[in-house]
């Protein structure tokens, strides 16, 4: 069966620090890939996603950037984290040409 | 840009009774309409799905209602329990499923 993982669960980070957010899908091969943000009491705000290996689209440009090194690992970045970049990042795949997303279990980041 | 609309943003039921959350699409392309169930600190779970080839689907408790020519559907939760509260999201997708758009999310509490 496929599982989705992230980690951390929690994170509080100093403003201008860096940030790195992994995701590993295990059970399938060649899966599309997605990190969400949620910010509190709101919808699910599309940031990339990416439908093969160092394939990226963007969807907000802002602080963040994806990269996924190998075909079931999705890492979300950036150099510097604003207090803005607060909130619940939630991380999804589903099969190429599949249905439903597959969402992991999120991490809470708190910017200070 | 907004795609789906999905109303009301929260719902207060009693026990026993039907929640009815309702959402509007506009892009005639999507051709698969889920619907999510969040529970708090945790990331969004496939709870039932429908293709407009159909006007109806339900699951236990839970049904989606289509209508195609409206560009609307709706979840009606039966026999709403103090366990159904949650916050739900509608989406949907084109056939290629690279851009499942979500609406707002509707946050449901059943009162026991």
């Amino acid at each position: 069966s496929q599982t989705i993982h992230q980690w951390p669960a929690t994170l509080v980070q100093p403003v201008g620090s860096p940030l790195s957010l992994e995701c590993t899908v295990e059970g399938t091969s060649n899966p599309n890939l997605y990190w969400y943000r949620q910010a509190a009491g709101r919808g699910l705000q599309l940031l990339f996603y990416s439908v093969g290996i160092g394939q990226i689209s963007s969807e907000v440009p802002q602080n963040l950037s994806a990269s996924r090194p190998q075909d079931r690992q999705f890492i979300l970045s950036s150099k510097k984290l604003l207090l803005s970049d607060s909130g619940f990042y939630l991380c999804a795949w589903t099969r190429q040409g599949g249905d439903g997303y597959t969402f992991g279990s999120g991490t809470r980041l708190t910017v200070v | 840009q907004q795609q789906v609309k999905q109303s009301p943003q929260s719902l207060i039921v009693q026990k026993g009774g039907i929640s009815i959350i309702n959402c509007a699409y506009e892009n005639t392309a999507f051709d698969y309409f889920p619907w999510y169930q969040q529970f708090p600190g945790k990331g969004p779970a496939l709870l039932i799905a429908i293709r407009p080839d159909v006007s109806e689907k339900k699951e236990g408790r839970f049904t989606i209602s289509f209508n195609k020519s409206a560009k609307q559907f709706s979840l009606h939760i039966m026999d709403s329990q103090p366990g159904d509260s949650a916050t739900y999201f509608c989406a949907a997708s084109p056939p290629n499923n690279n851009d499942m758009r979500f609406g707002a999310g509707t946050r449901l509490t059943v009162k026991p």
